[in-house]
């Protein structure tokens, strides 16, 4: 079964940054589009980021678009989530989570999910 | 662009059939069949329960059904399990390579 592992959570100031990570494996990672979802305590799903298997095509959310970068490296089977100039209101738990298109296409929606990692922005 | 939505709750008793409601605009649930369902358990990942409005990945009991109506989904649960009590998310592509979901409901089993 598909797994994947987030890490790299963590507390941290406003203004500062942090780099998430998420370990794939169990499936041909190269061949699907990524996404990081974020869920702030207690509210709803926010997606946040997307990333193409080949990793030319990007996408972000306007809440995040300028401060974070998503990457990934098919070689190591891994997806990873920079995020700078971070706000209180980036707390959240962040999820990756693979989009459930074949072939190499988005069909906007996420079939397997990680556990997710908190982080938390405050001074 | 703003979130779906949803009621913030639902209930139902054990065999019976439950509708939540996800309402959008004619710029993401009426215009895109790109939408999927979620539930999602305390202190757990969500998981998908519904895509492309009405399929249903493998593992999901058929308890479990998606429809669309003008620029409202629905997801229906029928007979109601004790173990379906959890919160239930939509979301649906808005174009521009965005994906918006709604507010989530809580589903009660009384």
């Amino acid at each position: 079964e598909v797994h994947l592992v987030e890490s790299g959570g963590g507390l941290v100031k406003p203004g500062g940054s942090l780099r998430l990570s998420c370990a794939a494996s169990r499936f041909t990672f190269s061949s699907y589009n990524m996404n990081w979802v974020r869920q702030a305590p207690g509210k709803g799903l926010e997606w946040v980021s997307s990333i193409s298997g080949s990793g030319s095509y990007i996408y972000y959310s306007d809440s995040v678009k300028g401060r974070f970068t998503i990457s990934r490296d098919n070689a190591k089977n891994s997806l990873y989530l920079r995020m700078n100039s971070l706000r209180v209101e980036d707390t959240a738990i962040y999820y990756c989570a693979r989009d459930g298109g074949t072939s190499g296409g988005r069909d906007f929606y996420f079939d397997y999910w990680g556990q997710g990692t908190l982080v938390t922005v405050s001074s | 662009q703003s979130a779906l939505t949803q009621p913030p709750s639902a209930s139902g008793s054990p065999g019976q059939s439950v509708t939540i409601s996800c309402s959008g605009t004619s710029s993401d649930v009426g215009n895109y069949n790109y939408v999927s369902w979620y539930q999602q358990n305390p202190g757990k990942a969500p998981k998908v329960l519904i895509y492309e409005v009405s399929q249903r990945p493998s593992g999901v009991p058929d308890r479990f059904s998606g429809s669309k109506s003008g620029n409202t989904a629905s997801l229906t649960v029928s007979g109601l399990q004790a173990e379906d009590e959890a919160d239930y998310y939509c979301s649906s592509y808005a174009g521009s390579n965005n994906l918006i979901f709604g507010g989530g409901t809580k589903l009660t089993v009384l």
